[in-house]
């Protein structure tokens, strides 16, 4: 099965701080990558998929890159509803596997 | 309003049965790929199943092979886990989500674009 290694595994920053959290994957990928954001107690929600694509009405600040093993998700400037954890989940597989979440706290 | 609604979740013993059930509205269901994925308490994400438009195909992580079954009845518009010999490693919040594909150069890569706000299984005695 494909490991996907996120780190770090939490982070707290301030609003207005540009965050990046990474995602690393046991093989090679392609784009085959997805993000999500999930808030304490609701279902998670589609960020970015195929690495740097956005869902139509995804705010801005919000962006993926990479390809192959390493991907990122950057949040340009962090807002207060961003506080959330988040995941990537590859769909090279199956199986399909997601990382272990990065919590985003604000300061 | 594109939407997934699941149901059957509760508490159940060690070794006992659910069926979840996932009803979708709001699209084309019998056009897309559909999963399930749960998350235990206080952990992450696992994604459980997936099965093809037709029902043809399907997926399922080992940890559940040959105790669960992901099923599709594309007529009533929705979506089935069949959950037999629960173990308490089984308790989680059970999602069902669309599969959604987007075509870059000549990958198709899957992603998941709506869920539903799951269903609580408990397995305890």
């Amino acid at each position: 099965d494909i490991q996907m290694a996120q780190s770090p595994s939490s982070l707290s920053a301030s609003v207005g701080d540009r965050v990046t959290i990474t995602c690393r994957a046991s093989q090679s990928i392609g784009r085959y990558l997805n993000w999500y954001q999930q808030k304490p107690g609701k279902a998670p929600n589609l960020l970015i998929y195929a690495a740097s694509n956005s869902p139509s009405g995804l705010p801005s600040r919000f962006s993926g890159r990479g390809s192959g093993t390493d991907f990122t998700l950057t949040i340009t400037s962090l807002q207060p509803d961003d506080s959330a954890t988040y995941y990537c989940q590859q769909s090279y597989g199956p199986p399909q596997t997601f990382g272990q979440g990065t919590k985003v706290e604000i300061k | 309003e594109v939407q997934l609604v699941e149901s059957g979740g509760g508490l159940v013993q060690p070794g006992g049965s659910l069926r979840l059930s996932c009803a979708a509205s709001g699209f084309t269901f019998s056009s897309y790929w559909m999963s399930w994925v749960r998350q235990a308490p206080g952990k992450g994400l696992e994604w459980v199943a997936d099965i093809k438009q037709d029902g043809s195909e399907k997926n399922h992580v080992d940890s559940v092979k040959g105790r669960f079954t992901i099923s599709r009845d594309n007529a009533k518009k929705s979506l089935y886990l069949q959950m037999n010999s629960l173990r308490a490693e089984d308790t989680a919040v059970y999602y069902c989500a669309r599969d959604n594909i987007v075509v870059v150069v000549d990958d198709g890569i899957d992603y998941m674009d709506v869920w539903g706000k799951g269903t609580t299984v408990i397995v305890s005695s």
